[in-house]
């Protein structure tokens, strides 16, 4: 099972500031890799998909990079609705399919 | 538009069964595998299982945790797709979203369920 490792846990910033969100994997998963962002009370949303490629309609503010086991989403010039939990997940190697435990941000 | 509604949720007792359903609108149902991910009151998102299509058998997969106990089946002829919950535990207790399954991820996700286990 591949195991996928968020950090930070919570990240503290303001409207406007840069995001920087990191995902390891636990061994290599090439560039299968996707972000979804969570809104309280709604499901997921994807974001990003094989490591950089933006999903139809998020805003270019967001941008993913990374290959083998480091990831990073980072978005640039927060947004009042950025600020959710954000979750990586791989499609590498199934099953089982995971997920990262999380990273909150929070304003 | 592609949309993905759930239902079946409810208040089950510890060892009980339910059932829950999800039907798709806007694509063609019948092509992509099918997951049930779910999430604990404040928790993160746990991969419950997948259903592939007619082309792959209808294989399905599951998390050691429900495997054996979960059961995914799906009708696609009614654009439906279903997690057969039996043996429900306390930590079972969750909100449960189906979701669809592209080559490139789980790409649109319905509005989840709600699953209480408790006596």
């Amino acid at each position: 099972e591949i195991v996928l490792t968020q950090s930070p846990a919570t990240l503290s910033l303001s409207p406007g500031e840069r995001a920087t969100l990191s995902c390891r994997a636990s061994q290599s998963v090439s560039n299968y890799l996707a972000w979804y962002q969570q809104r309280p009370g709604q499901a997921p949303r994807l974001l990003i998909y094989d490591a950089s490629n933006r999903a139809t309609g998020v805003p270019a503010r967001f941008s993913g990079s990374g290959s083998g086991t480091d990831f990073t989403l980072t978005i640039d010039s927060l947004e009042p609705e950025d600020f959710a939990v954000y979750y990586c997940h791989q499609r590498s190697s199934w099953p089982p399919v995971t997920f990262g435990q999380g990273t909150r941000l929070e304003i | 538009e592609v949309q993905l509604v759930e239902s079946g949720g409810g208040l089950v007792q510890p060892g009980g069964s339910l059932r829950l359903s999800c039907v798709g609108y806007g694509f063609i149902f019948s092509e992509p595998y099918m997951d049930w991910v779910r999430q604990a009151p404040g928790k993160g998102l746990e991969w419950v299982g997948r259903i592939r299509n007619k082309g792959n058998s209808y294989i399905t997969d599951y998390a050691a945790s429900v495997k054996g106990r979960f059961t995914i089946s799906r009708d696609d002829s009614k654009n439906s797709v279903y997690l057969h919950m039996n043996s429900l535990k306390t930590e079972d207790t969750a909100v449960y979203y189906c979701a669809r399954v592209v080559s490139i991820a789980l790409d649109y996700w319905g509005q989840g369920t709600l699953v209480t286990v408790s006596s």
